[in-house]
């Protein structure tokens, strides 16, 4: 069965205290991986695609890398606006373009 | 650019009443389109995709159901809600390959 597990489920930081969250999955099939964020209330904002080992993205504050069985949002110095639900999501093809989703990491920086 | 609407943002209806969420998408042609569903602390759910005007698959059995009668219009219906159909509902579409876009999705409480 496909799996998607994020951790911890929820971090609180101090502004400007760096960490990583971890995504890691057990899936067949895998065309890529996507990082999200969502505020309450809203839907997932698109951060970053990852497609194979190796790989890395950055935006601002956030920096993802992905290996063959996880991936890492690592976020340097981060602000309280920075504060969300972070997901991940692994693409596979199941006949059709699937996304699965793991269950969040809930970033809260405090000032 | 691409956008997606979502509406109503917030909706509350009785037990046994009928539902109709609409979701249309602007700037491309004939994409992907999902409806999700996402439990308080749980991941996003997929409920119904589809890849084309008329064609539409489900993912898990409900109460729920979708049609597509345009290329950009995506519906999700109920003839008679449930307590159990509560939740979060979220419509996203992509291209193939391509990372899914979120709506701001339809809080949806069943009294």
């Amino acid at each position: 069965e496909d799996q998607v597990t994020q951790s911890p489920e929820a971090l609180r930081l101090q502004e400007g205290e760096s960490s990583s969250l971890n995504c890691s999955y057990t899936v067949s099939g895998l065309r890529g991986l996507f990082w999200y964020r969502q505020d309450p209330g809203k839907g997932p904002e698109f951060l970053f695609t990852l497609y194979s080992a190796g790989e890395e993205k950055e935006k601002e504050r956030l920096k993802a890398t992905i290996t063959k069985k996880e991936s890492f949002l690592h976020i340097t110095a981060p602000k309280p606006e920075d504060s969300a639900t972070y997901l991940c999501a692994v693409l596979l093809l199941r006949g059709f373009q699937k996304l699965v989703f793991g269950t969040g990491t809930r970033l809260l920086v405090s000032p | 650019s691409q956008t997606i609407h979502q509406w109503p943002a917030t909706l509350v209806q009785p037990v046994g009443s009928p539902l109709s969420l609409e979701c249309t998408v602007e700037g491309t042609s004939n994409p992907n389109l999902y409806w999700y569903r996402q439990a308080a602390g749980r991941g996003l759910q997929l409920l119904f995709y589809s890849v084309g005007i008329g064609q539409i698959s489900s993912e898990v059995p409900q109460n729920l159901s979708a049609s597509r009668p345009q290329d950009r219009q995506f519906i999700l219906s109920s003839k008679k809600l449930l307590l159990s159909d509560s939740g979060f509902y979220l419509c996203a579409w992509s291209l193939i390959n391509q990372p899914q876009h979120f709506g701001d999705g339809t809080r949806l409480s069943i009294l």
